[in-house]
């Protein structure tokens, strides 16, 4: 079990570039979340997966976020013309399909926009 | 939604003493997790305790869900224990975990 794995783990871009952030979850985990969290405060969710199917989406992801899971396995989070307001560690966890509902964080991308 | 609410928000503490955590939150919850926090960002889980007590090692963490709480035990502090402290919770209604603001935690030696 290798654990969820983040890449980019750091990203510096220039506001108004797009970013893409890719999340592998831990294999047969069929749920699978996305956080941000600022300098200074807890993980806030972002949005959450079951297989390839987008269940909830927080108020938080403006239409310039979207995300995706397209075969139930790995997904992609997008930001669009960013701003120095998404600064942010974005945070993917994932947890199984039966047994529990305890879920397991990968190590962040930390996005920084100049 | 719930509200999470956490104390103390910072802990300085000399090592080998031992500390409590505590974790209010305001609405029933089927899941509640403590996470540890790394310099370098990630969560490190500790528990998984939407109710009962567990032990491992030298934490151990108790939630009494009929009144709302959850408690981080610590002891014999080591300098490797600092970090941020989160409980985490969620509710029957959703799958998405409601953070509290942390509880800071600096072991000198």
């Amino acid at each position: 079990d290798t654990g969820v794995s983040q890449d980019p783990r750091h990203k510096i871009t220039k506001r108004g570039q797009n970013v893409t952030f890719r999340c592998d979850p831990i294999s047969e985990h069929n749920r699978l979340y996305w956080y941000r969290q600022t300098l200074g405060q807890g993980p806030e969710f972002l949005t959450y997966f079951q297989n390839e199917a987008q269940l909830e989406k927080s108020r938080l992801l403006s239409d310039r976020f979207s995300a995706e899971r397209p075969k139930g396995s790995f997904s992609t989070l997008e930001i669009q013309r960013t701003e120095q307001g998404d600064s942010a560690m974005y945070l993917c966890a994932s947890s199984p399909p039966t047994g529990t509902d305890e879920q397991y964080f990968g190590p962040g991308t930390r996005l920084t926009v100049t | 939604g719930i509200q999470v609410e956490q104390s103390p928000p910072d802990l300085i503490l000399q090592e080998g003493a031992n500390s409590t955590l505590r974790c209010n939150f305001s609405d029933s919850v089927n899941n509640l997790q403590w996470f540890h926090q790394n310099p370098w960002g990630q969560l490190i889980n500790l528990f998984y305790i939407p109710s009962g007590t567990k032990q491992n090692g030298r934490l151990s963490a108790t939630t009494v869900a009929t009144e709302r709480y959850s408690l981080l035990y610590i002891s014999s502090s080591q300098t490797t224990d600092s970090g941020v402290y989160f409980c985490a919770v969620g509710s029957y209604n959703t799958d998405k975990l409601i953070f509290g603001t942390g509880t800071r935690l600096q072991v000198f030696p």
